[in-house]
C-alpha cells in the first residue's frame, strides 16, 4: 500500500512551458485534491474531485486544470506556466462520501516547481 | 467560510507537555475541528478531529470548548520529532488551511 504517490519530486519550467503534475492513490478513495504551498505560508486548495468525472473549484484554480478519468489518478495540468506558479504542490486523498466532514486525508510528499 | 486563529509560533521543552491553542469563535454547529501537522519538508499529517466531546488517541488530546468557539491541542509529552506546524482546521466538505502555530521543541 503506496498511500499517495506525486511525481516528480522536483521540476523546473520556463515562462509559457506546460505540464502535467502526476498524482495517485492506492486506498480506493472517492475525494482527491490539489493544494500548493508558498514559502512560510498554509496550504491552499487548488481543485478537488468528489469521485471520477466530478471536478470542482477550489481557492486559487487559475491557470490550472484538472480531471479525474480513474478513481486512482487525479493529474494536474499547468496551461502555460508563470513565476507566481513558483510552490510546492501537495496531492491529498481521503474517503470522502458522506462522510467527509469526518475523513481523514492523505497527503502525498510533494512536487517542488520552480517557474523561471 | 469560518476561520481559525492560531499563534505563529510556540515554544517547549522536551518531555514537557505542550497546549496549542486554537480560536475559532465563527464555528457552526455542523463544523469538525480538525489538527493537522506538518514536519519539515513533508505533507501534513492529520493529528485528530472532534465535535463537541474531547478526544484522546495515541497522537494527542483535543480539548474543546463548550461553546466550540476554542479549541487546544495537547500534546502530552513533547519529542523533538513533534517540532512541526500544527494546522487547526474547521473541516465541512473542503480543508482550508491557515498560517498555523510553528511549534519549537528544545532538547
Amino acid at each position: 500500500n503506496a498511500g499517495v504517490t506525486q511525481t516528480p519530486k522536483f521540476q523546473v519550467l520556463k515562462t509559457g512551458q506546460s505540464m502535467t503534475l502526476q498524482c495517485a492513490q492506492d486506498m480506493n478513495h472517492e475525494y482527491m485534491s490539489w493544494y500548493r504551498q508558498d514559502p512560510g505560508m498554509g496550504l491552499r486548495l487548488i481543485h478537488y474531485s468528489v469521485g471520477a468525472g466530478i471536478t470542482d473549484q477550489g481557492e486559487v484554480p487559475n491557470g490550472y486544470n484538472v480531471s479525474r478519468s480513474t478513481t486512482e489518478d487525479f493529474p494536474l495540468r499547468l496551461l502555460s506556466a508563470a513565476p507566481s506558479q513558483t510552490s510546492v504542490y501537495f496531492c491529498a486523498s481521503s474517503y470522502g462520501s458522506q462522510f467527509v466532514s469526518t475523513d481523514t486525508q492523505y497527503f502525498g510528499p510533494g512536487t517542488r516547481l520552480t517557474v523561471l | 467560510d469560518a476561520k481559525t486563529t492560531q499563534p505563529n509560533s510556540m515554544e517547549s521543552n522536551e518531555e514537557e507537555p505542550v497546549h496549542l491553542p486554537c480560536n475559532h469563535s465563527t464555528i457552526s454547529g455542523t463544523d469538525y475541528i480538525h489538527w493537522y501537522r506538518q514536519l519539515p519538508s513533508q505533507g501534513p499529517e492529520y493529528v485528530i478531529h472532534g465535535l463537541t466531546s474531547n478526544v484522546n488517541n495515541r497522537m494527542a488530546s483535543l480539548a474543546i470548548a463548550e461553546d466550540r468557539k476554542s479549541s487546544t491541542l495537547i500534546l502530552h509529552r513533547a519529542t523533538l520529532r513533534d517540532a512541526a506546524v500544527y494546522y487547526c482546521i474547521l473541516r465541512r466538505w473542503d480543508m482550508r488551511f491557515g498560517a498555523g502555530t510553528r511549534l519549537t521543541v528544545k532538547p
